[in-house]
């Protein structure tokens, strides 16, 4: 069973308007969250993360909120930019045999229009 | 500082035969990863090594495995591919173990045939 799901396969925003991706987990002992956005034939590159001691993290036009009773992040683009179109994954660090281990979701991809 | 790099970029083999995969992380990242990405099932996490030594394991069959090198350098090999391992493999290294923020390589696209 997936631990870190991203519903919506799809996005698709206009130029300057906020692109809001989702992910929903499933264990409330998680406590690290990152995303990651990924171009076709590149590998993913961090984005933005958040601890579970925060409910909200910024880095320009990049936000990142974390609702724990809900076990919920969304991530807040804006605005939103073409050069944003990538697939979106959401991450969990999460226990693991020794230390810890990212848990991905199986991303979002936006689609930003000019 | 040169990125995560990968090789071969590209691979076709058929099925039955065994593939070795290349990754050569950050200089002064020693914590290495494995992911297999598919359409399907997304990112999946494989295996972590540090210190020429597994760390972690995902849950994948024993046909995949992996070592690391002194340098970091690390490489992953499956033994008597099946079709469903055409994937993209994913290399990401870290400066240490459960630093969370990994940085990718552009991965080796594997086609089983």
């Amino acid at each position: 069973d997936q631990q870190v799901k991203q519903n919506s396969p799809s996005l698709s925003v206009q130029e300057g308007r906020i692109s809001i991706l989702n992910c929903d987990y499933t264990n409330s002992m998680f406590d690290y969250f990152l995303w990651y956005k990924k171009y076709p034939a590149e590998g993913p590159t961090f984005l933005i993360s958040i601890s579970s001691i925060k409910d909200k993290n910024e880095d320009g036009r990049f936000t990142v909120f974390l609702n724990k009773s809900a076990k919920h992040l969304s991530l807040h683009i804006v605005p939103s930019q073409p050069g944003d179109s990538a697939v979106y994954f959401c991450a969990a660090s999460v226990p693991y045999q020794a230390g810890t281990a990212l848990i991905f979701g199986k991303g979002t991809t936006l689609s930003v229009s000019s | 500082k040169a990125g995560v790099t990968q090789t071969p970029r590209y691979l076709i083999k058929t099925r039955g035969q065994q593939v070795t995969l290349s990754c050569s992380p950050i200089s002064g990242h020693r914590s290495v990863s494995w992911y297999q990405q598919t359409p399907g099932q997304g990112l999946q996490f494989l295996f972590e090594y540090f210190s020429e030594t597994q760390r972690n394991k995902g849950n994948f069959p024993g046909r995949f495995s992996g070592r690391q090198f002194s340098n970091s350098r690390s490489e992953m090999n499956v033994s008597t591919l099946e079709l469903g391992d055409s994937a993209l493999y994913l290399c990401a290294s870290s400066l240490f173990p459960g630093n969370n923020e990994q940085y990718f390589g552009p991965g080796t696209r594997l086609t089983v045939t």
